[in-house]
């Protein structure tokens, strides 16, 4: 059974960082591409970045309003997802999900799985 | 920046079929998959490369893109199937979007 857990989430001030982890389990982390999806409260889904698998060259992709400010990293050898988000601002308020992305070749056709979520606060 | 639209919420009756429209530029030349979110959940794939469906989902879900709209068909739905429905779909080679979803009701 796949499964995706994400912690870290909790209370931040504006302009300082937060570190989400997710573990996976019941897939071959390391042949998965991941990405992470937040949604603010009461608003809808907002793709936040991916990273690919080493394999296919362990690189990574952002969205616009998080380019530059956050970080996504994996340790293959602990099945972890890693999200740093720096310079944080009341905007990034939200539930962030990690999600598994459905691949074939070098197509992403949506997100199989996802976690619980585990939702940050930016507050001062 | 590539934008998906949806209409904000749609009401059906039970044992009716409910379409839920998504719109975007070009987007019959994109593949558009489909998610359902209930309160206090997580989101859960129905629908991607326009109609499949992952294993576990009922035939009763289906999506079909075309010219500028994806469609997601509900037939004879059930007040289980009341939650927020969104679409995605690849802007460009990298980003993902979403459209703002719609809140069905099933009354």
């Amino acid at each position: 059974e796949v499964q995706l857990v994400e912690s870290g989430g909790g209370l931040a001030k504006p302009g300082g960082s937060l570190r989400l982890s997710c573990a996976a389990s019941g897939f071959t982390f390391s042949r998965a591409w991941m990405s992470w999806v937040r949604q603010a409260p009461g608003k809808g889904l907002e793709w936040v970045g991916r990273i690919k698998s080493e394999n296919d060259g362990g690189t990574t992709d952002y969205a616009a309003p998080v380019k530059g400010r956050v970080v996504i990293s994996r340790d293959d050898s602990r099945n972890i997802l890693l999200l740093q988000l720096n310079g944080l601002k009341t905007e990034d308020t939200a539930v962030y999900y990690c999600t598994r992305d459905l691949v074939t070749g070098p197509m992403v056709y949506g997100f199989d799985f996802w976690g619980q979520g585990t939702p940050v606060t930016v507050s001062s | 920046s590539y934008q998906l639209t949806q209409g904000p919420s749609m009401s059906v009756s039970p044992g009716q079929t409910a379409t839920i429209t998504c719109s975007g530029e070009k987007l019959g030349d994109k593949y558009v998959c489909w998610y359902q979110q209930k309160p206090g959940h997580s989101p859960l794939l129905l629908i991607y490369q326009d109609n499949k469906r992952p294993s576990g989902i009922p035939e009763r879900f289906s999506g079909s893109n075309s010219g500028t709209t994806a469609t997601l068909t509900i037939s004879e739905t059930q007040a289980v199937d009341e939650a927020d429905y969104y679409c995605q779909a690849w802007a460009n080679s990298t980003d993902q979007v979403f459209g703002g979803g719609t809140k069905l009701t099933v009354l």
